[in-house]
């Protein structure tokens, strides 16, 4: 079975630019979530997907961050314009809905320069 | 408002000795608390878990403990091993399966 996959590996963009991360969760999976750690801190949640709809989004920093997951498959984030505060590691993990099995991809390292 | 804090961001041990890893939270709605493991350029990892009905877990070498009344949990790994070194999150969840995370203490086990 394939784990949660996300790409890049790695973004360095200026500041004001944008990035389009993606994260494929475990086929099946109808739970996704997308979390953030920033500076060698704790890692932070940011939305929730049940499927194709947004079942928590109270993580989101602002109004600068849009995520998608068009048909429950797979998800994107957006940053648009990227600030330097946004750089850091962005993790996307999946489950069948039982917590235990959540399931973390290898992350996106974003650095806004 | 950091609700699960590690405060230890450190800790180095000796092959074979026991390594104890601790955390804080401050919520009372947490129901479920899991340990992740992470090692450099990967995602964490699932490690142990304990819902709050219970004191105890215990999975092979690695064994949490909660103590509710106190807002604390602990992982023990006994004995510890080379590949033991890692980063270890503390993480919490209530009822919305959100977790909250702690920092993080990056475990080095001695040869």
């Amino acid at each position: 079975e394939a784990g949660v996959t996300q790409f890049p590996s790695h973004s360095v963009i200026e500041k004001g630019q944008t990035v389009t991360l993606r994260c494929d969760p475990i086929s099946g999976h109808d739970n996704l979530y997308w979390y953030r750690r920033v500076m060698g801190k704790e890692i932070k949640f940011l939305l929730h997907f049940v499927k194709e709809s947004k079942q928590d989004e109270s993580g989101m920093p602002n109004n600068r961050f849009l995520a998608e997951r068009t048909g429950g498959t797979y998800s994107t984030l957006k940053v648009q314009p990227a600030e330097l505060e946004d750089s850091g590691v962005y993790f996307c993990a999946s489950s069948q809905g039982v917590l235990y099995g959540y399931t973390f991809g290898s992350g996106t390292r974003l650095t806004v320069v | 408002d950091q609700q699960v804090k590690q405060n230890s961001p450190s800790l180095s041990v000796q092959e074979g000795r026991i390594s104890i890893l601790n955390c804080d939270y401050t919520n009372s709605m947490f129901d479920y608390f899991l340990w992740y493991k992470k090692y450099p350029a990967e995602g964490p990892t699932f490690l142990i878990s304990i819902s709050s009905i219970k004191d105890k877990n215990e999975d092979g070498r690695f064994t949490v403990f909660l103590n509710k009344s106190a807002k604390h949990l602990s992982l023990h790994i006994v004995p510890s091993q080379p590949g033991d070194s890692a980063v270890y999150f503390c993480a919490a969840s209530g009822s919305d399966y959100k977790l909250s995370f702690g920092a993080g203490t990056t475990v080095t086990v001695r040869a």
